[in-house]
């Protein structure tokens, strides 16, 4: 039973466009969602979290989009840029529970010059 | 400078030997962890440990063992390496009340 899933499996995109990575959660006690991203033969990073209290959380160009009644978040990356080009990982943990993280099996994003 | 630190870096075992992946962190962190990183899987959670000398069981424990001999130092140990090991596996970091990980630069197990 996969609790966080992703979608799309990857995901192709022109420099300059605006990249949508989707995420949803089956467990309505998660209430902390980090994104990592992973560039190859390299290891997983953290790269933007959000907590529910907000529905939204922008860091430059990366911004989180969260819909606590549909369990569902998105990651929106604007003017993509080649180098942003990695597989990006969506997770989600519960403070009232064991508070580990569960992830997703991520999207790979490709950004074509 | 590396914080957390895994070797060996990769590692070729033959089925039904003993492996085991060696990680270190200087972060001052309590809790470390073992995740597994296969294709189309992500990353799944194998065993963890919140203090020295404790281990608890992840998603994924089956055919593995864990030791955390000292804060610093998270091992995990395969008794009987088998070919659906074969995968990449990643040591990371947290501090209590922190989410956030840091992992290492990862361990490539090839099981033949």
């Amino acid at each position: 039973q996969q609790q966080v899933r992703q979608s799309p499996q990857s995901l192709t995109v022109w420099e300059g466009e605006t990249a949508i990575l989707n995420c949803s959660y089956e467990d309505s006690t998660f209430d902390y969602f980090p994104w990592y991203w992973q560039f190859p033969r390299e290891s997983p990073a953290l790269l933007i979290a959000i907590r529910p209290v907000s529905n939204k959380k922008e860091d430059g160009r990366f911004t989180i989009f969260f819909n606590k009644r549909e369990k569902k978040l998105s990651l929106h990356i604007t003017d993509s840029q080649p180098g942003d080009s990695a597989t990006y990982f969506c997770a989600a943990s519960s403070s009232s529970g064991s508070w580990q993280l569960i992830f997703g099996s991520g999207t790979q994003l490709t950004v074509m010059p | 400078e590396a914080a957390v630190t895994q070797s060996p870096r990769s590692k070729v075992a033959v089925t039904g030997g003993k492996v085991t992946l060696s990680c270190h962190q200087t972060n001052n962190h309590d809790y470390m962890y073992w995740y597994r990183q296969d294709t189309g899987h992500g990353l799944r959670l194998i065993h963890y440990s919140y203090v020295a000398d404790s281990t608890e069981k992840g998603d994924i424990p089956d055919g593995y063992k864990a030791s955390r001999p000292s804060q610093e130092n998270f091992s995990l140990i395969l008794e009987l390496a088998s070919l659906s090991q074969t995968a990449v596996y990643f040591c990371a970091s947290s501090d209590w009340g922190e989410n956030t990980l840091y992992f290492g630069a990862g361990t490539r197990l090839s099981v033949l």
